[in-house]
Parts: C-alpha cells; structure tokens; sequence
C-alpha cells in the first residue's frame, strides 16, 4: 500500500537556524512528492514539488527538499528559519494506484514552531 | 484574481439536518477534491471528480454526496447519515491527464460544527 509518513508531530527551532520536517514515503514506481503549509484556519499552500530530475527542489519562501531515493525520504529544509515560517506542514504523494486522477496521500501533518 | 472559494467559513448544523458546503474554482481545472481535515489525522479524501457528470468516492465517502453539473463548482452535501460531521472541509482543484504531477489548489475551508 502506498503511504506517507512524517514521523514528528512538532518541530521546534529557534529563529535564524536550519530547519528540516521529515517526510518518509512507500510508492511503487517513481514518486511524485509535495509539500504544502497551513496556517491557522486557512487552505494548504502549495510549497514545492518533486517529479524527476534534480534531488535538491527549491520552493516557495525559501524552502527547499531533497530527495532521497535508497532513503525513500523527501525531507523539507530552509537555512535559517523565521518565526513567520511557524506552521502546519503536509507531505504528500500523489496516488499512483488512481491513474491519472491526481489523487494525493498526504501524511499527517508537522507542526513547527519557530521560538524568536 | 484566479482561485478558489468556498462558503460559508463557518458553518452550524443541527443533529439530523443536511448542510452544503460551497466550492468555486475559476482557475479551469478539470479535477476537484474534497478533504476531511481532523485534528492529527491530516487530509483524507471524501470525493473527487475529474469531469463534469462525473464523480468518484474517496476513502471516507460514507454520509457524503456530491454534484458536478458545471466545471467550475463541486459542492459537497453532509447529510444526517454521517455521524460525526464535525471538522474542517477543504476543497482542492488540478489540472488532471497527462499532466497528473500538478500541485493541487485549495480554498480557504469550511469549518463545520454540529450542534
């Protein structure tokens, strides 16, 4: 079966440090990987995504991940983190068993927490 | 401004009564979702619907219903049949086919309370 795991339920790191949310996938056959936000009450913001290609994909707002694919992991990294960047954060596959529907398997979900 | 809208932001309903929850893209994307958000369960899926006249169940579609009569609409009906209808709704659009890596889009969300 096909799943996304993001091992922590919250992240915390202080302002001005790296920052990296876990994201462990199961797919068979080549992923498609995302990463979302959201912030209190609000819709999921699109990040970035993985399809092929470079391992290192570089996103929205600074963000980046790297794919790892002996580690099955697409973690998500920033440099030097905001208190701004406080958040929800979703990891997500898209569903190869669906066909060309689009369907995404989103993991449960990391809260980070920037500390000024 | 393209995007996505849903309506009401909150929303109230009595045991026993059907509610609608509103979903419009204008962003011309063939595919819309509707997700489920709980608290530490992350999204999972209730519909999704890839063409007009067209819809599929997800992984909770149990005391849901749903339309897809215009491209640009995809409401999502919560009847009394659904037992625990207390939560966030979101509501996602994409572009599908070939092009089935595209991000998904979504709307501000729905919370609803059942009273």
């Amino acid at each position: 079966a096909q799943s996304v795991a993001q091992p922590e339920d919250q992240v915390n790191v202080a302002e001005g440090n790296p920052l990296t949310v876990k994201c462990t996938y199961s797919v068979s056959g080549n992923p498609y990987l995302f990463w979302y936000v959201q912030y209190p009450n609000r819709g999921l913001q699109f990040l970035l995504k993985y399809i092929t290609g470079d391992n290192l994909v570089k996103g929205s707002y600074g963000f980046e991940a790297e794919f790892n694919k002996s580690q099955t992991s697409f973690h998500l990294k920033k440099p030097s983190a905001l208190v701004s960047d406080s958040a929800l954060y979703f990891c997500a596959v898209r569903d190869r068993g669906s066909g060309n529907t689009g369907k995404l398997i989103f993991g449960q979900g990391t809260t980070l927490q920037v500390k000024p | 401004d393209g995007g996505i809208t849903q309506s009401p932001k909150y929303l109230f309903r009595k045991e026993g009564q059907n509610v609608t929850l509103s979903c419009e893209q204008n962003l011309n994307h063939d595919a819309m979702y509707w997700y489920r958000q709980d608290p530490g369960q992350g999204l999972r899926l209730i519909y999704y619907s890839q063409i007009v006249n067209d819809f599929q169940k997800g992984d909770i579609a149990e005391g849901y219903s749903v339309s897809r009569e215009k491209k640009e609409s995809f409401p999502l009906t919560v009847t009394s049949a659904q037992k625990n209808p207390t939560a966030f709704y979101l509501c996602a659009s994409s572009i599908t086919g070939v092009s089935s890596y595209n991000e998904q889009f979504f709307g501000p969300g729905t919370r609803l309370t059942v009273l």
